[in-house]
């Protein structure tokens, strides 16, 4: 049972354009969500989050939206770089069950220069 | 601070045969998971510990993996005899206790240790 899914396994876009990157969840119960980016041969690394009484969160180029009643989050770049050139994992959790999260099947963005 | 070690970062071995990877989380954090990410896959709990007491093994198949993390720091996955599905890239994560500016969950990762069972 996937709990989280990251319906687009590849993202490509150019340099300076957004990128939009999609999540959805079926669990009703989770209430907080991550997103961690990963390069090749290194572990994820926490980039945003945001808790179910948020609708947005906002950390420099990165937003990440939260739709409750459409069960879907998405993280928005703004301007994408190089850089940014990973593969992101959306994750969930319930606040009250502790720490455990449960991640999506990750989407490889490419930005292209 | 340190981040996250493990240890070895490849392993290659045959079907039936054991392997054992390490974790030493970083300095403080009580609790410390492993995941388990097969290729094209998101990463799935297999264990968590809080100090040396497990919190979660729910995911874990333990007719062949055992954790251990016997006083409370470093922890040390074992698969024996190993499968070719075991093939994935074994991480180990650790959380810090009482995280400030509501980034509750936050976990830090180490590199992973690749396995391959051929």
């Amino acid at each position: 049972d996937q709990q989280v899914k990251q319906n687009s396994p590849s993202l490509s876009v150019q340099e300076g354009r957004i990128s939009i990157l999609n999540c959805d969840y079926t669990n009703s119960m989770f209430d907080y969500f991550l997103w961690y980016k990963k390069y090749p041969a290194e572990g994820p690394t926490f980039l945003i989050s945001i808790s179910s009484i948020k609708d947005k969160n906002e950390d420099g180029r990165f937003t990440v939206f939260l739709n409750k009643s459409a069960k879907h989050l998405s993280l928005h770049i703004v301007p994408s770089q190089p850089g940014d050139s990973a593969v992101y994992f959306c994750a969930a959790k319930r606040e009250t069950s502790g720490s455990r999260l449960t991640f999506g099947e990750g989407t490889q963005l490419t930005v292209n220069p | 601070e340190a981040g996250v070690a493990q240890s070895p970062r490849y392993k290659i071995i045959e079907k039936r045969q054991s392997v054992a990877f390490w974790c030493n989380p970083i300095s403080g954090h009580a609790t410390l998971y492993w995941y388990q990410q097969i290729l094209g896959q998101g990463p799935k709990l297999l264990i968590q510990f809080q100090n040396n007491g497990v919190v979660d093994d729910s995911q874990l198949p333990k007719d062949r993996f055992s954790a251990e993390r016997l006083k409370g720091v470093d922890s040390t996955l074992k698969i024996q005899p190993a499968k070719l599905e075991d093939s994935a890239v074994y991480l180990c994560a650790s959380r810090r206790p009482g995280l400030a500016g509501g980034r509750t969950g936050e976990l830090f990762f180490g590199e992973g240790s690749r396995l391959t069972v051929l």
